[in-house]
Protein backbone atom coordinates (compact mmCIF):
# COMPACT_ATOMS: atom_id res chain seq x y z
CA UNK A 1 0.00 0.00 0.00
CA UNK A 2 1.67 2.81 -0.58
CA UNK A 3 1.91 5.91 1.84
CA UNK A 4 3.43 9.21 1.26
CA UNK A 5 4.71 11.65 4.00
CA UNK A 6 5.67 15.55 3.59
CA UNK A 7 8.35 16.77 5.29
CA UNK A 8 10.04 20.45 5.63
CA UNK A 9 10.55 23.79 7.86
CA UNK A 10 7.25 24.47 8.87
CA UNK A 11 8.47 28.24 8.91
CA UNK A 12 10.09 30.82 6.17
CA UNK A 13 10.97 34.18 5.68
CA UNK A 14 9.19 36.31 3.29
CA UNK A 15 10.75 36.37 0.02
CA UNK A 16 12.74 33.10 0.67
CA UNK A 17 12.35 30.11 -0.57
CA UNK A 18 9.83 27.18 0.35
CA UNK A 19 11.27 23.43 0.25
CA UNK A 20 9.48 20.38 0.98
CA UNK A 21 9.89 16.56 0.44
CA UNK A 22 7.29 13.94 -0.37
CA UNK A 23 8.62 10.52 1.12
CA UNK A 24 6.88 7.71 -1.11
CA UNK A 25 6.76 4.12 0.86
CA UNK A 26 5.21 0.69 -0.03
CA UNK A 27 5.19 1.38 -4.09
CA UNK A 28 7.31 2.90 -6.67
CA UNK A 29 8.23 6.35 -7.74
CA UNK A 30 8.84 5.05 -11.26
CA UNK A 31 5.34 3.66 -11.65
CA UNK A 32 3.30 5.07 -14.24
CA UNK A 33 2.15 7.82 -11.87
CA UNK A 34 2.26 11.37 -11.80
CA UNK A 35 3.30 12.96 -8.03
CA UNK A 36 1.46 16.14 -7.03
CA UNK A 37 1.81 19.04 -4.73
CA UNK A 38 -1.84 20.83 -4.06
CA UNK A 39 -2.31 23.13 -0.81
CA UNK A 40 -4.44 24.55 1.53
CA UNK A 41 -3.92 28.39 2.54
CA UNK A 42 -6.36 28.88 5.99
CA UNK A 43 -9.92 29.49 5.23
CA UNK A 44 -9.76 28.81 1.71
CA UNK A 45 -9.98 26.00 -0.72
CA UNK A 46 -7.31 23.26 -2.24
CA UNK A 47 -5.08 24.89 -5.01
CA UNK A 48 -3.12 22.59 -7.31
CA UNK A 49 0.48 23.80 -7.16
CA UNK A 50 2.19 21.09 -10.10
CA UNK A 51 2.80 17.65 -10.63
CA UNK A 52 5.94 15.56 -12.15
CA UNK A 53 6.45 12.19 -13.61
CA UNK A 54 9.82 9.89 -12.85
CA UNK A 55 10.48 10.40 -16.19
CA UNK A 56 10.54 14.48 -15.14
CA UNK A 57 8.29 15.83 -17.23
CA UNK A 58 6.11 18.65 -15.06
CA UNK A 59 3.37 20.42 -15.30
CA UNK A 60 2.74 23.79 -13.00
CA UNK A 61 -0.32 25.73 -12.60
CA UNK A 62 0.47 28.70 -14.69
CA UNK A 63 -0.54 31.02 -11.43
CA UNK A 64 2.59 29.94 -9.76
CA UNK A 65 4.97 28.77 -12.76
CA UNK A 66 7.98 31.23 -12.28
CA UNK A 67 8.16 29.97 -8.75
CA UNK A 68 7.98 26.62 -8.92
CA UNK A 69 10.16 23.90 -9.17
CA UNK A 70 9.39 20.09 -8.49
CA UNK A 71 11.70 17.49 -8.71
CA UNK A 72 12.26 14.05 -8.66
CA UNK A 73 14.99 11.60 -6.57
CA UNK A 74 14.30 7.99 -6.83
CA UNK A 75 17.00 7.09 -5.12
CA UNK A 76 15.86 8.86 -2.07
CA UNK A 77 12.07 7.64 -2.64
CA UNK A 78 10.81 11.26 -2.63
CA UNK A 79 9.42 14.36 -5.04
CA UNK A 80 10.21 17.61 -4.00
CA UNK A 81 8.75 20.99 -3.83
CA UNK A 82 11.02 24.29 -4.36
CA UNK A 83 8.53 27.53 -4.33
CA UNK A 84 11.03 30.96 -4.54
CA UNK A 85 10.04 34.07 -3.20
CA UNK A 86 7.40 33.75 -0.82
CA UNK A 87 4.94 35.65 1.23
CA UNK A 88 2.26 35.63 3.55
CA UNK A 89 0.17 34.15 0.93
CA UNK A 90 1.81 31.32 0.29
CA UNK A 91 0.79 30.06 4.06
CA UNK A 92 -0.79 27.24 4.10
CA UNK A 93 -0.99 23.48 4.12
CA UNK A 94 0.95 21.60 1.45
CA UNK A 95 -0.10 18.13 0.77
CA UNK A 96 1.62 15.31 -1.62
CA UNK A 97 -0.73 13.26 -3.60
CA UNK A 98 -0.28 10.62 -6.28
CA UNK A 99 -1.96 11.25 -9.34
CA UNK A 100 -3.12 7.38 -11.02
CA UNK A 101 -5.66 6.69 -14.07
CA UNK A 102 -8.00 4.17 -14.77
CA UNK A 103 -9.16 3.18 -18.33
CA UNK A 104 -12.13 4.18 -19.19
CA UNK A 105 -14.44 1.45 -21.26
CA UNK A 106 -15.02 1.66 -24.43
CA UNK A 107 -12.52 4.90 -24.55
CA UNK A 108 -8.81 5.43 -25.42
CA UNK A 109 -8.56 7.79 -22.53
CA UNK A 110 -8.67 7.15 -19.03
CA UNK A 111 -10.36 8.60 -16.01
CA UNK A 112 -7.67 10.65 -13.68
CA UNK A 113 -7.83 11.30 -9.82
CA UNK A 114 -5.60 11.44 -6.93
CA UNK A 115 -5.63 8.81 -5.31
CA UNK A 116 -2.96 8.72 -2.07
CA UNK A 117 -2.42 11.37 -0.33
CA UNK A 118 -0.04 12.41 2.38
CA UNK A 119 -1.51 14.16 5.64
CA UNK A 120 0.23 17.39 4.48
CA UNK A 121 2.30 19.82 6.29
CA UNK A 122 1.90 23.29 7.29
CA UNK A 123 4.42 26.11 6.31
CA UNK A 124 3.74 29.68 7.63
CA UNK A 125 5.52 32.75 5.96
CA UNK A 126 6.53 35.18 8.72
CA UNK A 127 9.50 37.28 9.38
CA UNK B 1 -10.16 28.72 -16.54
CA UNK B 2 -12.87 26.20 -14.93
CA UNK B 3 -14.01 27.44 -11.73
CA UNK B 4 -16.16 25.13 -9.56
CA UNK B 5 -18.34 26.51 -6.98
CA UNK B 6 -19.87 24.56 -4.57
CA UNK B 7 -22.74 24.93 -2.34
CA UNK B 8 -24.30 24.93 0.16
CA UNK B 9 -20.66 26.09 2.06
CA UNK B 10 -21.98 24.65 5.58
CA UNK B 11 -24.66 21.61 5.76
CA UNK B 12 -26.21 20.86 9.12
CA UNK B 13 -27.52 17.03 9.46
CA UNK B 14 -28.28 14.73 11.68
CA UNK B 15 -26.70 11.11 11.49
CA UNK B 16 -29.22 8.95 9.53
CA UNK B 17 -29.94 11.57 7.09
CA UNK B 18 -29.43 12.50 3.46
CA UNK B 19 -26.90 15.18 2.26
CA UNK B 20 -26.69 16.63 -1.18
CA UNK B 21 -23.73 18.50 -2.30
CA UNK B 22 -23.76 20.59 -5.40
CA UNK B 23 -20.54 21.43 -8.21
CA UNK B 24 -21.11 23.94 -10.70
CA UNK B 25 -18.96 24.20 -13.07
CA UNK B 26 -18.29 27.83 -14.91
CA UNK B 27 -18.58 25.54 -18.45
CA UNK B 28 -19.44 22.84 -19.35
CA UNK B 29 -17.45 19.70 -18.25
CA UNK B 30 -15.84 16.52 -19.26
CA UNK B 31 -18.14 14.10 -16.50
CA UNK B 32 -14.91 11.46 -16.71
CA UNK B 33 -12.63 14.06 -15.07
CA UNK B 34 -14.57 14.92 -12.13
CA UNK B 35 -14.11 13.65 -8.97
CA UNK B 36 -14.93 13.77 -5.11
CA UNK B 37 -12.88 13.97 -2.31
CA UNK B 38 -13.34 14.08 1.58
CA UNK B 39 -11.26 15.94 4.21
CA UNK B 40 -11.24 15.47 7.86
CA UNK B 41 -9.00 17.91 9.72
CA UNK B 42 -5.64 16.73 9.83
CA UNK B 43 -5.69 13.28 8.36
CA UNK B 44 -4.86 12.54 4.26
CA UNK B 45 -8.00 13.44 1.85
CA UNK B 46 -9.75 10.67 0.79
CA UNK B 47 -10.98 10.14 -3.16
CA UNK B 48 -14.26 9.10 -2.83
CA UNK B 49 -15.59 9.42 -6.62
CA UNK B 50 -13.81 9.73 -9.62
CA UNK B 51 -15.29 9.97 -13.30
CA UNK B 52 -18.31 11.84 -11.35
CA UNK B 53 -20.51 8.74 -10.53
CA UNK B 54 -17.66 5.94 -9.99
CA UNK B 55 -17.03 4.67 -6.28
CA UNK B 56 -13.32 4.79 -5.47
CA UNK B 57 -11.91 0.95 -3.82
CA UNK B 58 -13.12 0.74 -0.77
CA UNK B 59 -16.05 3.39 -0.55
CA UNK B 60 -19.13 2.61 1.40
CA UNK B 61 -22.37 2.50 -1.17
CA UNK B 62 -24.28 4.96 0.61
CA UNK B 63 -22.03 7.61 -1.11
CA UNK B 64 -23.09 8.25 -4.93
CA UNK B 65 -22.16 10.68 -7.65
CA UNK B 66 -24.19 11.87 -10.34
CA UNK B 67 -24.18 14.61 -12.96
CA UNK B 68 -22.83 16.33 -16.52
CA UNK B 69 -22.44 19.39 -17.95
CA UNK B 70 -21.82 21.78 -15.12
CA UNK B 71 -23.93 20.48 -13.00
CA UNK B 72 -23.00 17.15 -10.52
CA UNK B 73 -23.84 16.43 -7.15
CA UNK B 74 -22.49 14.38 -4.80
CA UNK B 75 -24.82 12.51 -2.26
CA UNK B 76 -24.58 10.40 0.91
CA UNK B 77 -27.75 8.65 1.73
CA UNK B 78 -27.90 8.19 5.54
CA UNK B 79 -24.95 10.09 7.29
CA UNK B 80 -22.57 7.92 9.52
CA UNK B 81 -20.84 9.90 11.84
CA UNK B 82 -17.75 9.31 10.47
CA UNK B 83 -19.04 11.31 7.51
CA UNK B 84 -18.60 14.75 8.98
CA UNK B 85 -16.46 16.21 6.86
CA UNK B 86 -15.69 18.44 4.01
CA UNK B 87 -15.92 17.56 0.37
CA UNK B 88 -14.00 18.54 -2.44
CA UNK B 89 -14.91 18.89 -5.84
CA UNK B 90 -11.81 18.24 -8.38
CA UNK B 91 -11.82 18.61 -12.27
CA UNK B 92 -8.63 17.42 -14.54
CA UNK B 93 -8.40 19.80 -17.39
CA UNK B 94 -6.13 21.83 -19.58
CA UNK B 95 -4.80 24.68 -17.44
CA UNK B 96 -4.53 24.57 -15.20
CA UNK B 97 -4.64 20.91 -15.12
CA UNK B 98 -6.57 20.37 -11.61
CA UNK B 99 -8.80 22.58 -10.18
CA UNK B 100 -10.67 22.09 -7.03
CA UNK B 101 -14.15 23.46 -5.64
CA UNK B 102 -13.86 25.53 -2.15
CA UNK B 103 -15.62 22.49 -0.31
CA UNK B 104 -19.00 21.70 1.60
CA UNK B 105 -18.54 21.04 5.02
CA UNK B 106 -21.05 18.75 6.55
CA UNK B 107 -21.86 19.34 10.28
CA UNK B 108 -23.39 17.50 13.04
CA UNK B 109 -26.76 19.41 13.55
Amino acid sequence: QVRLQESGPGLVKPSGTLSLACDVSGGSLSSDNKWSWVRQPPGKGLEWIGEIHHSGTTSYNPSLNSRVTISVDKSKRQFSLRLSSVTAADTAVYLCARVAGTPRPFSIHSYYYMDVWGKGTTVTVSS
Amino acid sequence: EIVLTQSPGTLSLSPGERATLSCRASQSLTSSYLNWYQLHPGQAPRLLIYGASNRASGVPDRFSGSGSGTDFTLTINSLAPEDFAVYFCQYYGASPTWTFGRGTKVEIK
